[in-house]
């Protein structure tokens, strides 16, 4: 079936560096895709979204790139700090309003 | 807290046992989604409504499962005579009832989720 998939699982940078967080989607009909964030024992905390009219989008420290060519999406987080440790998860959606997440990159920042 | 709420946070049950979750989404919110969450996956998708309407139900939710929002506003999700793969992080969700690709309002948020552990 559709499924959103991710990388790699486990995502190691140094405090202050940039970090990127890469994802494949293969429904070709979402139209609509979101990161979030999500700490131990927490819920997922939206970042960011984009649209497919789109191919880039930025927030606050970050900034998601889609490449509708080749069905992939990407987190950049700039300046990375400890509380941006958490595991990452992309999720694509399109009008049915349901979300389709992938297993998450887990994000570790080394002090 | 006027975020997406969720409880009990934890539940411990033994199998065979009903289950019950409450789901308070954000004020104003007219479309609630439930999904589940197992350790180290990405959460699925379970079931959503518009308003006190159940659009959508996925193949995941079997007929033990049941989810109800009467008013339109707070929901329910009760799991019947529990077994142990229903051991989970039950996650609630909201949205406005605007489609989620046209506006950021439109986002879908989140509550902390409800911990089912059935032993």
């Amino acid at each position: 079936g559709e499924s959103v998939g991710l990388h790699l699982p486990t995502l190691s940078v140094q405090e202050g560096d940039n970090s990127i967080i890469n994802c494949a989607y293969s429904n070709s009909a979402s139209d609509y895709f979101i990161w979030y964030k999500q700490e131990s024992g927490k819920g997922p905390q939206f970042i960011i979204d984009i649209r497919s009219n789109m191919d880039k989008r930025q927030g606050q420290r970050v900034t998601v790139l889609l490449n509708k060519t080749v069905k992939h999406l990407s987190l950049q987080i700039a300046a990375t700090q400890p509380g941006d440790s958490a595991v990452y998860f992309c999720a694509e959606g399109d009008s049915s309003y349901k979300l389709i997440f992938g297993s998450g990159t887990r994000l570790l920042v080394r002090p | 807290d006027t975020g997406v709420s969720q409880n009990p946070r934890h539940k411990i049950t033994k199998r065979g046992q009903n289950v019950t979750f409450r789901c308070d989404p954000i004020s104003e919110h007219n479309r609630l989604y439930w999904y589940r969450q197992t350790l180290g996956q990405g959460p699925e998708f379970l079931t959503y409504f518009q308003n006190e309407a159940q659009l959508e139900k996925s193949r995941l939710l079997s007929d033990r499962f049941s989810a109800e929002r009467p008013k339109g506003s707070f929901s329910t999700l009760e799991i019947q005579r529990t077994e142990q793969g229903d051991s989970a992080m039950y996650l609630c969700a909201s949205s406005l009832g605007g489609d989620i690709r046209v506006a950021s309002g439109n986002t879908i948020y989140f509550g902390e989720g409800s911990w089912l552990t059935v032993v």
